[in-house]
């Protein structure tokens, strides 16, 4: 199974902040890749599919970009509502998720 | 409104059974893939089924097969997850999440609030 590997696992910043999260897969997965924001008790969120294509209603804020076996979510100003954890996700065959990234307040 | 409820958690002794429902409203159920996603408390996430629009694919995580089934009932827009011979491990919250239409892909572009399932003698 291809495996992702999220980084950092956790990070503080402050409103404001640019904020970029990696995501590494253990085998090429083309641009096969979504990101999802999860907020305390409450469901994910897809944010980013295909690697960098935007969901309807996700903020501009948001980008997505890589392919192969390097990703990164990129968060250009971090706004209150931002702070959450960040998971990426494969389909190669299965989903998998990473890790995840929990973003906390500075 | 779209939307997913599910229903059904509850606490359950090693080895017992528990079955979730899953109700979809507001979008055509019968038209997507749908699957379940768990969440150990504190932990990430974990993909656990999916199934094909009619019910004629089904796929599941390794450490679920042969105990874990997966169904739908496209008439009352309801999926279901059958579990047995559950262990600690399958402690979590369990999602439903729909399978979007993204040409093939499995990325879950609904999800539910989910239903906790405790298993603890």
């Amino acid at each position: 199974a291809i495996q992702l590997t999220q980084s950092p696992s956790s990070l503080s910043a402050s409103v404001g902040d640019r904020v970029t999260i990696t995501c590494r897969a253990s085998q090429g997965i083309s641009s096969a890749l979504a990101w999802y924001q999860q907020k305390p008790g409450k469901a994910p969120k897809l944010l980013i599919y295909d690697a960098s294509s935007l969901e309807s209603g996700v903020p501009s804020r948001f980008s997505g970009s890589g392919s192969g076996t390097d990703f990164t979510l990129t968060i250009s100003s971090l706004q209150p509502e931002d702070f959450a954890t960040y998971y990426c996700q494969q389909f190669n065959n299965y989903p998998f998720f990473g890790g995840g990234t929990k973003v906390e307040i500075k | 409104e779209v939307q997913l409820v599910e229903s059904g958690g509850g606490l359950v002794q090693p080895g017992g059974s528990l079955r979730l429902s899953c109700a979809a409203s507001g979008f055509t159920f019968s038209s997507y893939w749908m699957s379940w996603v768990r969440q150990a408390p504190g932990k990430g996430l974990e993909w656990v089924a999916n199934i094909k629009q009619d019910g004629s694919e089904k796929y599941y995580v390794d450490s679920v097969k042969g105990r874990f089934t997966i169904s739908r009932d496209n008439a009352k827009n309801s999926l279901y997850l059958q579990m047995n011979s559950l262990r600690a491990e399958d402690t979590a919250v369990y999602y439903c999440a729909r399978v979007g239409d993204f040409g093939g892909l499995w990325y879950f572009d609904l999800w539910g609030r989910g239903t906790l399932v405790t298993v603890s003698s």
